[in-house]
């Protein structure tokens, strides 16, 4: 059980356009979902929390209105990337936390976004 | 939130036991210690939790001493599949500010 997927695994996009990426998860409901930034070599670096009904909260130095998400359901969230640049490219992480004993934090296999 | 100050990279030799150590001087009294470990261009996964002393499971095994400013993990005979990057996190499980990571630590086996 508590498994998250993410749609595409992989995308590649020209520099202006918008890219959705789609986080689900599969066997349990989840009203907060996160969404990370990865670059090679480095560690995972969080974007924005994303709370079912509600709007996101997004770190400091994440444009909100660049990187668009969107949570109607308690199994799907969605960051749209808009006006994709070629430093928008990366690895995009979500996750989804499953209320219970301890804190779990189920990721999802990624997405690899190039933007050229 | 608890810092958290790991190794940048280990070594090991297949089926040698490995123990990573986290410190996370800071850490405060609501908050738990999770493992998660990444392979290249994947997403983390759970590892192990704990709060204090010993935890085990399946996988590996979570050592934290008394005053929790650190902790280890343990995974018993290594392959060289278990190359890959683990990261430790400390947060508030009510809080739910476990989110942010480390450098974690690249750990490399080899035959």
């Amino acid at each position: 059980g508590a498994v998250v997927s993410q749609h595409p695994s992989w995308v590649i996009c020209k520099s202006g356009t918008s890219v959705k990426i789609e986080c689900r998860s599969l066997d349990f409901q989840a009203t907060t979902m996160f969404w990370y930034r990865q670059f090679p070599k480095q560690s995972l670096m969080l974007m924005a929390t994303s709370n079912e009904g509600s709007k996101a909260t997004y770190e400091q130095g994440v444009e909100k209105d660049k990187f668009l998400i969107n949570h109607a359901s308690l199994t799907l969230s969605t960051l749209t990337v808009t006006s994709a640049h070629p430093e928008d490219s990366s690895f995009y992480i979500c996750s989804a936390m499953r209320q219970g004993r301890g804190y779990e934090q189920y990721f999802g296999p990624g997405t690899r976004l190039t933007v050229t | 939130l608890a810092k958290t100050t790991q190794p940048i990279s280990m070594d090991s030799y297949e089926g040698q036991e490995v123990n990573i150590t986290c410190s996370h001087n800071n850490i405060a009294t609501n908050d738990y210690i999770t493992w998660y470990q990444q392979f290249p261009s994947q997403g983390p996964r759970f590892i192990i939790q704990g709060y204090k002393t010993k935890v085990t499971n399946e996988v590996a095994s979570l050592f934290i001493p008394a005053d929790r400013k650190s902790s280890t993990l343990s995974l018993p005979r290594v392959s060289l599949s278990d190359t890959a990057v683990y990261y430790c996190l400390v947060g508030d499980n009510n809080a739910g500010n476990m989110l942010t990571f480390g450098g974690g630590t690249r750990l490399m086996v080899k035959p």
